[in-house]
């Protein structure tokens, strides 16, 4: 199994709700990351965890909360958003973190209203 | 922060044709990758190449570093319309600071049938 499996594919919410994103591998891969796309524009890193632990929070709002339940599960927790927070959301794994190639998931495509 | 900066944007060829992708880079890195990204989808992992390789092969694509330019290329030789896609170069951080990777603007290749 290669895959990384995000849910849902498509989010439609509005500013006051609260939503979750979920991303899922079964390659045993120890490192996740959630990327940041909007239309046009290259992936944007917004958080990493290592071994489930939190290493790299690129300075995100606090309207998004990643949570890593355990080493195969990734949650990224979404409450109060703005209508520019709408993008593709991208989640990816690698087998350790940094140095290895990255397996990314076909995103969750969220819209804001 | 984006550090990867492709070269061209945007690229139209015939079918049969070779494609050639740049990209510049700004920090010392570990490794150097190019990714795929068909239309609003995950990204897709074509190549990683080494700081301490030159150049690299597989299948039609071929990559080359130069590393006291801070740059690397991409060759998609005898191309095909299902090429069309976004290429990104993204690069680590040799540092040891962030864990993700940083992706370069990207180029939009269609490949004319």
């Amino acid at each position: 199994d290669t895959e990384v499996t995000q849910t849902p594919k498509h989010l439609v919410m509005g500013m006051t709700n609260k939503k979750s994103l979920k991303c899922e591998q079964h390659m045993g891969h120890r490192a996740m990351y959630w990327y940041k796309q909007k239309a046009k524009k290259p992936p944007e890193l917004m958080f990493v965890y290592s071994y489930e632990k939190l290493s790299i929070n690129e300075s995100v709002p606090s309207r998004f909360s990643p949570e890593c339940p355990n080493s195969s599960l990734l949650n990224l927790h979404l409450h109060a958003l703005q209508p520019e927070d709408s993008a593709l959301y991208l989640c990816a794994s690698s087998l350790r973190p940094g140095r290895t190639e990255a397996f990314f998931g076909q995103g969750t495509r969220l819209t804001v209203v | 922060s984006q550090q990867g900066e492709e070269d061209p944007q945007a690229l139209s060829i015939q079918e049969g044709e070779n494609a050639t992708m740049n990209c510049s880079y700004k920090t010392s890195i570990n490794n150097l990758q190019w990714y795929r990204q068909n239309s609003g989808r995950g990204l897709v992992h074509l190549i990683l190449i080494r700081s301490n390789e030159r150049e690299k092969h597989s299948g039609r694509l071929r990559v080359t570093l130069d590393t006291s330019k801070k740059s690397s290329s991409l060759l998609i030789t005898a191309s095909r319309a299902a090429d069309t896609a976004s290429y990104f170069c993204a690069t680590d951080d040799s540092g040891g600071g962030a864990d993700g990777l940083t992706f370069g603007k990207g180029t939009h290749l269609i490949i004319q049938p």
